[in-house]
């Protein structure tokens, strides 16, 4: 089907507000993966599902940072009291499983004011 | 956790030439290495990935190399064309995946 999409595509926010971004992954990958890249930088890695579960959330840089996916499919990462430092673009991927390729989606560019 | 270094940070070679990139990998029990292409604004796209179980893989003008002793792996792309501009991450994957900090490659015509 598709590829992994992720909205929005911008946004921007003021500093202290809370965000929410989505993405939704290819349909029938099982394993979910956030990251953050700044300019000039690699993707970081933040947190990883495995269906419902977070198997691995050991990227997420503070407790501001959340991130669900309850039925197994699209996901949400949530930012509380937004800071400047946290302007960066949030990269969702999925693929079939753990360790195999994956792909990712275009990104939700956020800056924060 | 695994620690990926990439070289050069950056690239310059003239079209037709050979470009070579390098990494090196920290967890000796990561066992698949991915290389993504990423153009300016865009999502990193894959343009090439081996196993562990693998020394090499080719695909047309692209190839990698894997050295799991030396814990480094290489992307190789012969014949250069300008539309390979673009900056190239490798990764390393165990539980999950951690990239190189990029090369940017630039492919004057």
């Amino acid at each position: 089907g598709a590829g992994v999409s992720q909205t929005p595509s911008n946004k921007v926010t003021e500093k202290g507000k809370y965000v929410e971004l989505r993405c939704d992954p290819i349909s029938g990958h099982t394993a979910l993966y956030w990251y953050r890249q700044s300019l000039g930088q690699g993707p970081e890695f933040l947190i990883y599902f495995q269906g419902t579960g977070a198997a691995d959330d050991s990227g997420l840089p503070n407790d501001r940072f959340f991130a669900v996916r309850p039925e197994g499919s699209v996901s949400t990462l949530k930012i509380q009291r937004t800071e400047r430092g946290d302007s960066a673009v949030y990269l969702c991927a999925s693929s079939l499983g753990k360790g195999e390729t994956q792909y990712f989606g275009p990104g939700t560019r956020l800056l924060v004011l | 956790g695994e620690n990926v270094e990439q070289h050069p940070s950056t690239l310059s070679v003239q079209e037709g030439d050979s470009a070579v990139i390098k990494c090196t990998y920290s967890d000796s029990a990561s066992n698949y290495f991915p290389w993504y292409k990423q153009e300016l604004g865009k999502r990193p796209q894959l343009i090439i990935d081996i196993r562990s179980n693998v020394g090499e893989k080719k695909d047309q003008r692209i190839a990698v190399t894997l050295n799991k002793t030396a814990k480094h792996f290489s992307l190789h792309i012969t014949e250069t064309q300008p539309e390979d501009s673009a900056v190239y991450f490798c990764a390393a994957v165990n539980n999950d995946m951690r990239f190189g900090a990029g090369t940017r490659l630039t492919v004057k015509p």
